[in-house]
């Protein structure tokens, strides 16, 4: 299996603009998770899916946020109006079940820079 | 709510003398406990884990890590480093409320000298 794939690697957009993040995780993964990498924040948890349905939102910094998996193998998360303080790195992982015993693994992220 | 402190930003070592990164955890359960890495421009992936079962833990590449639950401690020990282990070490608690959330530590960014 290739990994999580994310996508874009890069994106550079202005102040404003909507913002769409992809994701799609390993074949056969039942969870998937958004995370957010700041310097001032680290790691969060924004958003995680079970069997393509949200579970827990809590970490979704506010309503510019929206995440959606219309199927298991496909993941958005869409900014919407974007801001200078979303710029962050952006991380999807997956697991095959959910509780500790199952690892998460990482795609290599979206590093979004807002103007 | 679960915590972890890493309580170095930065740690420096030559090549070949043995790594310590530490980590203090604050739970109201029995934790699970996790190191991951994230080598520059790149996902973090998974080193070693703790959960209840032996106390030291062998991970990947050398690594591993003892829980100390006296100490609340999990720290992650290398005998000798290599040029390929700098990278950024994070410490991680599952939260039992939800296992599959994981709470990250700051980071410890390991950086290894000719």
């Amino acid at each position: 299996d290739a990994g999580v794939i994310q996508s874009p690697r890069h994106e550079v957009t202005e102040m404003g603009q909507e913002v769409t993040l992809r994701c799609k995780p390993i074949s056969g993964h039942d969870y998937l998770f958004w995370y957010r990498q700041t310097m001032m924040r680290g790691l969060e948890l924004l958003i995680y899916f079970n069997n393509n349905v949200p579970i827990d939102d809590s970490g979704m910094p506010e309503d510019r946020f929206s995440a959606k998996m219309p199927n298991a193998s496909f993941s958005t998360l869409k900014i919407q109006p974007s801001e200078p303080r979303d710029s962050a790195v952006y991380f999807c992982a997956s697991s095959f079940r959910g509780g500790a015993d199952y690892e998460q693994y990482f795609g290599p992220g979206t590093r979004l820079t807002v103007t | 709510a679960q915590s972890v402190t890493q309580l170095d930003s930065h740690v420096s070592v030559s090549e070949g003398t043995p790594v310590l990164l530490r980590c203090n955890y604050s739970s109201s359960y029995s934790p699970s406990l996790f190191w991951y890495v994230q080598h520059p421009n790149k996902g973090l992936q998974l080193l070693l884990k703790y959960t209840s079962a032996a106390t030291l833990v062998k991970g990947i590449n050398g690594f591993e890590a003892e829980f100390k639950k006296s100490e609340t401690s999990f720290h992650l020990t290398k005998p000798s480093a290599h040029m390929s282990d700098a990278a950024e070490y994070f410490c991680v608690v599952s939260d039992p409320a939800g296992f599959q959330k994981l709470v990250f530590g700051t980071g410890t960014r390991l950086l290894v000298s000719p």
